[in-house]
């Protein structure tokens, strides 16, 4: 049940828009967002749930598509300290399951 | 809230020696995870709790780990015989139910030699 996520890496100039993909096979109840700095704990982006609206804040934004079982990340006119590896985590609809993490989608961002 | 806490923060230890880390959660949060993560992996789902009831260990996990989480607070994760396999960064996150933002502590590195 873990999440795929793409792509894997992906470089930008200061400025510049990225969107980070995360989908999965199962029913999702929620997805959540999460940005890693070296030698750093995950730090919590933002949460979507099942039937909930579309979250953002400044320049970061995600989407749920729940037919689709899918959620974009939209990171807009980048800046230095988006660097960093996004992780998307999943909660599957049925009962109480496990948040399960993909493997990553390493950012980085050059001036 | 003082946020979730690990220690120690870092373990070396040599192969086959047991080792135990702990995790204290932020204090109104009754759901707590596991999770190991390797260098460019993501985190790697160990085991979780809701309150004191562990409801899931993951397939991949040995019979040398163990985890508890007596009277919902805080929680301990052992290793026996431990593998030079078994280095990594080992982290808890907490969050108050399923659903809900989960935040990670700063995690035990682990270095088995």
């Amino acid at each position: 049940q873990q999440p795929v996520q793409s792509p894997q890496a992906v470089i930008l100039r200061e400025g510049e828009d990225a969107v980070i993909n995360c989908s999965s096979s199962k029913a999702l109840y929620s997805v959540h967002w999460y940005r890693q700095k070296h030698g750093e704990a995950p730090v919590f982006l933002m949460i979507l749930l099942k039937g909930g609206e579309q979250k953002g804040h400044e320049k970061i934004s995600a989407s749920f598509n729940e037919k689709k079982q899918q959620s974009s990340l939209y990171l807009t006119a980048s800046q230095l300290s988006y660097s960093g590896t996004y992780f998307c985590g999943t909660e599957i609809v049925t009962g109480n399951t496990p948040l399960v993490f993909g493997k990553g989608t390493r950012l980085s961002v050059i001036a | 809230d003082t946020g979730v806490s690990q220690n120690p923060r870092h373990k070396i230890t040599k192969r086959g020696q047991n080792v135990t880390f702990r995790c204290d959660p932020i204090s109104e949060h009754n759901r707590l995870y596991w999770y190991r993560q390797t260098l460019g992996q993501g985190p790697e789902f160990l085991t979780y709790f809701q309150n004191e009831a562990q409801l899931e260990k993951s397939r991949l996990l040995s019979d040398r780990f163990s985890a508890e989480r007596p009277k919902g607070s805080f929680s301990t994760l052992e290793i026996q015989r431990t593998e030079q396999g078994d280095s990594a960064m080992y982290l808890c996150a907490s969050s108050r139910t399923g659903g809900t933002e989960a935040f990670f502590g700063q995690g035990t590195r682990l270095t088995v030699v």
